[in-house]
């Protein structure tokens, strides 16, 4: 059972346009992170949300933890080239930080053509 | 700073023999987490070291270790392979020097081949 769906699993899109992201459970998470992998690397932290409600932004992205903090969503503005990656979201389930309580989804596909 | 690095970056092994796969996190940092990633089940954890103790476990079987020397460095071994251990194995060190969720840092990862 996965805890983390992740929707689309791939998505093509053309430089300009907009895309979300989702990341839905029906598990409470203490916390939520979405990462970005590119092909032949680890994935890379973009951010941590922690409150139900948040949305933080870095420059074109946007993320949203759900108010009940089960979901959370990530927009993309005028998605560029170089935004093309998997999106990976994970969220903690217990509190103290172990890792082993951090639940990967299976990740969106993100192509953004020229 | 260097980050996290793994050795090899490739490898390939038969069914039933066994792997070693070594992983040099981030200078200070004293967390290390392994997760193996598949494109069916995608990024799943395996454990995780603090200090050199095994500090969480994941649903894996017991043929898969691993150990945390006193410089941090650490070690995963899988031993008697199967065609589905085949997967990009993934490290990521982090300092874990407070409660909560920290940054993890990964490394490029190590790509696992079973025939």
């Amino acid at each position: 059972t996965q805890l983390l769906e992740q929707s689309p699993q791939f998505l093509s899109i053309q430089e300009g346009e907009n895309l979300t992201v989702y990341c839905n459970s029906s598990s409470v998470f203490s916390s939520l992170q979405w990462y970005r992998q590119e092909p032949g690397e680890g994935p890379v932290l973009l951010v941590t949300v922690v409150t139900g409600g948040e949305v933080k932004k870095l420059k074109r992205l946007t993320f949203q933890f759900g108010d009940a903090r089960k979901d959370s969503s990530l927009h993309i503005t005028a998605a560029q080239t170089g935004d093309t990656g998997l999106y990976l979201c994970a969220g903690a389930l217990g509190y103290g930080g172990s890792q082993g309580n951090l639940i990967f989804g299976k990740g969106t596909k993100l192509s953004v053509k020229p | 700073k260097a980050g996290v690095t793994q050795t090899p970056r490739y490898l390939i092994k038969t069914r039933g023999q066994q792997v070693t796969l070594s992983c040099s996190p981030i200078s200070g940092h004293r967390s290390v987490s392994w997760y193996q990633q598949t494109p069916g089940q995608g990024l799943q954890f395996l454990f995780e070291y603090f200090s050199e103790t095994q500090r969480n476990k994941g649903n894996f079987p017991g043929r898969f270790s691993g150990r945390q020397f006193s410089n941090s460095r650490s070690e995963m071994n899988v031993s008697t392979l199967e065609l589905g251990d085949s997967a990009l194995y993934l490290c990521a060190s982090s300092l874990r020097g407070s409660g909560g969720i920290g940054e993890q840092f990964f490394g490029p990862g190590t790509r696992l081949t079973v025939l």
